[in-house]
C-alpha cells in the first residue's frame, strides 16, 4: 500500500535525451510537488500542483516541464537532459499547499552521461 | 534568499548520547516547524513538529524546543542509537497556502 510511488527508481540515459518520471499518490490529496537533491543532499523544491494547477514553478530550466493528468498523478518530464541534471528527483504530496504533513515518493536516481 | 539556516551540517554522536540540532529562521510569519528525517535511499519522512503556541514537544527519545523570540527550533535525540544515523531537515512552514522551506539538511552518524 505505498502512499507515494515513483517510476523509475533509476534512470541512466546520455546527454540530450529527453525522459519522464512518473508519480502517483493514493492518499487522496490536493497538492503535489518535485524535489530535485543534489549530492550534497540540499533539497530543492521545483515545482508545486494543487488540483492539476501549477502552483509554484521555482527558479527551474523551462527544459523541465510537469504535467498533471489528474490529481493523483504529476509527472515530470525533462527535455535536452544535462550532466548537472544528474540528481534525485522526489515527488510527495500533501493535503492543500504547505499542509502539515508532506509525503515523499522514493525518489528517482537520474544520472545523465 | 536564505529564510532557513541548519547546523551543523554534520555530526558525529556516540550511541547513547545527546544529538542536537539547530534551526534558525527570518521569516516571523512561520506557522508550523517540523522536523524531517531521511534514511539512505529513501525519501524524506516526517519525524516530529511543533506549533509555535507551546515551547517544547517530546516524542519518545525525540524533542523538539522552539524559542519564539530568537527564532529557532531544535532537534534534540536522546539516547542516541546507531538506527538514528540519517540526514535531519527542518523545514517550517510559511503561514498561509504555500509549501515548506526545507533547511540544508543536517546527517548525523551515531557510532558504537
Amino acid at each position: 500500500d505505498t502512499a507515494v510511488s515513483q517510476t523509475p527508481k533509476y534512470l541512466v540515459t546520455q546527454m540530450g535525451n529527453d525522459k519522464s518520471i512518473k508519480c502517483e499518490q493514493n492518499l487522496g490529496h490536493d497538492t503535489m510537488y518535485w524535489y530535485k537533491q543534489d549530492s550534497k543532499k540540499f533539497l530543492k523544491i521545483m515545482f508545486s500542483y494543487n488540483n492539476k494547477e501549477l502552483i509554484i514553478n521555482e527558479t527551474v530550466p523551462n527544459r523541465f516541464s510537469p504535467k498533471s493528468p489528474d490529481k493523483a498523478h504529476l509527472n515530470l518530464h525533462i527535455n535536452s537532459l544535462e550532466l548537472g541534471d544528474s540528481a534525485v528527483y522526489f515527488c510527495a504530496s500533501s493535503q492543500l499547499t504547505g499542509g502539515n504533513e508532506q509525503y515523499f515518493g522514493p525518489g528517482t536516481r537520474l544520472t545523465v552521461t | 534568499q536564505q529564510q532557513v539556516k541548519q547546523s551543523p551540517q554534520s555530526l558525529i554522536v556516540q550511541k547513547g548520547g545527546i544529538s542536537i540540532i539547530n534551526c534558525a529562521y527570518e521569516n516571523t510569519a512561520f506557522d508550523y516547524f517540523p522536523w524531517y528525517q531521511q534514511f539512505p535511499g529513501k525519501g524524506p519522512a516526517l519525524l516530529i513538529a511543533i506549533r509555535p503556541d507551546v515551547s517544547e514537544k517530546k516524542e519518545g527519545r525525540f524533542t523538539i524546543s522552539f524559542n519564539k523570540s530568537a527564532k529557532q527550533f531544535s532537534l534534540h535525540i536522546m539516547d542516541s542509537q546507531p538506527g538514528d544515523s540519517a540526514t535531519y531537515f527542518c523545514a517550517p512552514r510559511p503561514a498561509g497556502n504555500t509549501p515548506l522551506v526545507f533547511g540544508k539538511g543536517t546527517r548525523l552518524s551515531v557510532i558504537a
